[in-house]
């Protein structure tokens, strides 16, 4: 099956640092992923979709300077969360779907464990 | 407005029972419907999927699922759970013609001896 793989799947950082996050779909090609964080509780909430060699789109109430998301190929996308503070401490997982298949179905990464001293 | 609802956060089941975990949506027309399972420290999985035709779905592990268009449901179902069931449920919805997949906000399956 589809593989994505997230990298670094565990980060601490101090507070007002920018911490980047990679979104890799390791054997299919993906012109959109999906960007997700996850409270713990709580279900998945999308932050942003991620559009290969365009600006992403963001959900409402996500500070699109805050996070900022960058998809150079149809691989690999990033998420980089800047000037992190300890209310950014989450789970952030993509997803991504093949283009190949027109199937609907999300292939996801293991997730990103931020956490911001 | 557009939702995934399940109204169960938390469930548990004696190993061996039968299981059936509820989802609702709510769109105006019959959506993609999937069932995700999260296993402690790993990512989400596909369990199954329903696009159209026959309502009721077979997935991996012996899970099933039954579209309910009068009912705007998409129940999970299994005749014996076992031990390694232990996880979060999401289900989710698709629209068609759109890109993003919403969830529900996930049952938690706990599996007693």
């Amino acid at each position: 099956g589809a593989v994505v793989s997230q990298h670094p799947s565990w980060v601490i950082c101090k507070s007002g640092t920018s911490v980047k996050i990679e979104c890799r779909s390791l054997d299919f090609q993906a012109t959109t992923m999906f960007w997700y964080r996850q409270f713990p509780k709580q279900s998945l909430m999308l932050m942003a979709t991620s559009n290969e060699g365009s600006k992403a789109t963001y959900e409402q109430g996500v500070e699109k300077d805050k996070f900022l998301i960058n998809h150079a190929s149809l691989t690999l996308s990033t998420l980089t969360v800047t000037s992190a503070h300890p209310e950014d401490s989450s789970f952030y997982i993509c997803s991504a779907r093949e283009i190949a298949r027109n199937t609907g179905e999300l292939f996801f990464g293991e997730g990103s464990r931020l956490t911001v001293l | 407005a557009q939702s995934v609802t399940q109204p169960d956060i938390h469930i548990t089941v004696s190993e061996g029972a039968s299981l059936e975990l509820r989802c609702n949506y709510s769109y105006g027309a019959t959506p993609y419907l999937f069932w995700y399972v999260q296993y402690p420290g790993q990512h989400l999985q596909l369990l199954l999927k329903y696009f159209s035709g026959d309502p009721l779905v077979k997935g991996i592990k012996g899970f099933e699922a039954e579209f309910i268009k009068s009912k705007f449901s998409f129940n999970l179902r299994k005749p014996s759970v076992h031990w390694s069931d232990a996880a979060e449920y999401f289900c989710a919805a698709l629209p068609g013609g759109y890109q993003k997949v919403t969830f529900g906000t996930g049952t938690k399956l706990q599996v007693i001896p």
